[in-house]
């Protein structure tokens, strides 16, 4: 059972607009920044966005991330086939002194 | 540009060591800003973060309580590398192994390519 809590799917349609949640507590999400990984299936997770709402180099501004209180969103707008993925959010707990995940939302774009 | 390059062996007897290790290249396992870390995936416990080292004018470790006692995570300057050992292994460690570099609030920046590690006999 994750520590972070996620819807464990999601879908959509090209050119739409999705949300996907990340729920937390204090100890995490409350306290620390929240960041965002996308898997592409037998891959290594990647980089998507940092300190809730920043997008390292390369990563399309069609997604967006935003946090407020203990949950945070990441949101994906003008959907792509290519952004069928699983993704996790990620962030610090002061109480497990240690990084804790969520535990993955599988997107499909139908 | 760090790449993050893992080596270590796919098969692990119950009750034995599992180590692996990871290169690093395009940044240094000494420097004073990262962590390097271990984290771990398996379609029953998700992603889970094991543990870290890092340099701030000296050494630390941190590890996640569900492994503590059993794990080790070591830097080696000679080789820009860094390593992990985890004791006393179960089929329940069963799991695709990634190294991965984090800057504070940042979070995991560069993986590694990932190592899939079988605990069976």
């Amino acid at each position: 059972q994750s520590v972070l809590t996620q819807p464990p799917s999601a879908s959509g349609t090209p050119g739409q607009r999705v949300t996907i949640s990340c729920s937390g507590s204090s100890s995490n999400i409350g306290t620390n920044t929240v960041n965002w990984y996308q898997q592409l299936p037998g891959t290594a997770p990647k980089f998507l966005i940092y300190r809730n709402s920043q997008r390292p180099s390369g990563v399309p501004d069609r997604f967006s991330g935003s946090k407020s209180g203990t949950s945070a969103s990441l949101a994906i707008s003008g959907l792509q086939p290519e952004d069928e993925a699983d993704y996790f959010c990620a962030a610090w707990d002061v109480s497990l002194n240690g990084a804790v995940f969520g535990g993955g939302t599988k997107l499909t774009v139908l | 540009q760090v790449q993050l390059q893992q080596s270590g062996p796919g098969l692990v007897k119950p009750s034995q060591t599992l180590s692996l290790t990871c290169a690093i290249s395009g940044d240094s396992v000494s420097s004073n800003i990262p962590a390097w870390n271990w984290i771990r995936q398996s379609p029953s416990r998700g992603l889970e973060w094991l543990g870290r080292t890092y340099y701030r004018s000296e050494w630390y470790n941190d590890y996640a309580v569900s492994v503590k006692g059993r794990i080790t995570i070591k830097p080696d300057t000679s080789k820009n590398q860094f390593s992990l050992q985890l004791n006393s292994v179960t089929p329940e460690d069963t799991a695709v192994y990634y190294c991965a570099r984090s800057y504070g609030g940042n979070g995991f920046d560069s993986w590694g390519q990932g190592t899939l590690v079988t605990v069976s006999s």
